[in-house]
């Protein structure tokens, strides 16, 4: 069964200081990993798609990097616009005998950056 | 380009109901997913459809359910709404389930009284 844990759950800065998020995953075969921004009572914000370890994308003050058991959300210098529930998740590719897509999504990191 | 609609964003029914949740995709996108977020589940697929058709189905009972039309556009369906249904219901599309990132709508709020 695909697993997704995300740590920490919660996290707090103070504009400018920087961080990272974590994402492991445990999957047969990985097809991608997704990191995804919500904001409340909004829908998920797509943000990086991963396809194999070593590769990293940037986007503004974030950079998402993938390893064969995690995934990290590096944010640089964030803002308090910066703050948002971050959500990554899994697609496995399905074994020779058949399956599905399904992606799994882990819990979450709620961001707090503080002014 | 258009981002994908939901309808309506906030609804409001009693147990024992049944609920109607419409989803537009973004243009050229063929596959739309549905998903249920709760606080205490976290985001759980239901299920997708592409080309009219459901290629996937998640973990949940035959009261859920859903049809895509020609124009790519979907519905899901809850009948006999239960207190636990209440959720955010997310609709997410893609050009390709297999192949693409999927773009999630905003969501409707249903709560069940």
């Amino acid at each position: 069964e695909d697993q997704v844990t995300q740590s920490p759950e919660a996290l707090r800065l103070q504009e400018g200081e920087s961080s990272s998020l974590n994402c492991s995953y445990t999957v047969s075969g990985l097809r991608g990993l997704f990191w995804y921004r919500q904001d409340p009572g909004k829908g998920p914000e797509f943000l990086f798609t991963l396809y194999s370890a070593g590769e990293e994308k940037e986007k503004e003050r974030l950079k998402a990097t993938l390893t064969k058991k995690e995934s990290f959300l590096h944010i640089t210098a964030p803002k308090p616009e910066d703050s948002a529930t971050y959500l990554c998740a899994v697609q496995a590719t399905p074994p020779p005998s058949g399956g599905s897509y399904i992606p799994t999504f882990g819990r979450g990191t709620s961001l707090i950056v503080h002014p | 380009k258009a981002g994908v609609t939901q309808t309506p964003r906030y609804l409001i029914k009693t147990r024992g109901q049944q609920v109607t949740l419409s989803c537009s995709p973004i243009s050229g996108h063929r596959s739309v997913s549905w998903y249920q977020q709760t606080p205490g589940q976290g985001l759980q697929f239901l299920f997708e459809y592409f080309s009219e058709t459901q290629r996937n189905k998640g973990n949940f009972p035959g009261r859920f359910s859903g049809r895509q039309f020609s124009n790519s556009r979907s519905e899901m369906n809850v009948s006999t709404l239960e207190l636990g249904d209440s959720a955010l219901y997310l609709c997410a599309s893609s050009f390709s389930f297999f192949t693409d990132t999927q773009y999630f709508g905003p969501g409707t709020r249903l709560t069940v009284l």
